[in-house]
């Protein structure tokens, strides 16, 4: 069956350095989305894209954060100038289009920043 | 403000019981409700309910949608200890593709 991979699997930064997540959605899916989930806290909704550009994004998702496509195949998700409390695991997930179909996610990135 | 609340937050049942997991949501414009199940990593999607009173069957795991009372209920029945996980609700409103999630309910299940 498909999935949505995601790299690294675990990334450890400085504090103040810039950080890319890497996410290959599934290959028929047209919406893609990045989640965020403190350790011990619920999934929060950070950013969706669609047709190239940003369809929707949280408070969350301020001018430290960045999305891109810059290929048919990854969906990448920057964090510039990364703050202690940016370490969290982050989700990517993808969906088909159709408006019954629901969101397949990645396995995450564990973000530790130091 | 959209707002998912699940109950209870933790539970803990002995293989073979039955338990039912609850969320209940305020948001606009609902468009459906999904479950998750998410035990180390990646949510694995369960259901995804769209029309109240319509039950949704997946071997030992049901759900169904009230859209009245803005609730919706997960059974496990014969619960095993591969369903230890915590169990997420999610509700997708309005006209972007915002998921809201909710706190999880985590569900121990022992032997």
């Amino acid at each position: 069956e498909p999935e949505v991979t995601q790299t690294p699997s675990h990334q450890v930064t400085q504090m103040g350095q810039e950080v890319i997540l890497r996410c290959v959605p599934i290959s028929n899916h047209l919406y893609f989305y990045w989640y965020r989930q403190i350790l011990g806290q619920k999934v929060e909704f950070l950013v969706s894209f669609y047709n190239n550009e940003i369809s929707e994004k949280s408070e969350i998702f301020d001018d430290q954060f960045s999305v891109e496509r810059p290929d048919g195949s990854n969906f990448t998700l920057k964090i510039r100038s990364t703050k202690l409390e940016d370490s969290a695991m982050y989700f990517c997930a993808s969906r088909q289009g159709y408006s019954n179909q629901p969101q397949h996610f990645g396995d995450g990135t564990r973000l530790s920043i130091l | 403000e959209d707002k998912v609340v699940q109950s209870p937050l933790s539970l803990v049942v002995h293989e073979g019981d039955t338990v039912t997991l609850n969320c209940s949501y305020e948001v606009t414009n609902f468009r459906s409700l999904l479950w998750y199940k998410q035990e180390k990593k990646a949510p694995t999607f369960l259901f995804m309910l769209t029309s109240s009173g319509i039950e949704k069957k997946s071997g030992r795991l049901s759900s169904i949608l009230d859209k009245k009372e803005l609730f919706s209920i997960l059974n496990i029945t014969a619960t095993q200890t591969g369903d230890s996980a915590v169990y997420l609700c999610a509700v997708a409103s309005g006209y972007g593709q915002n998921f809201v999630f909710g706190p999880g309910t985590r569900l121990s299940v022992l032997p």
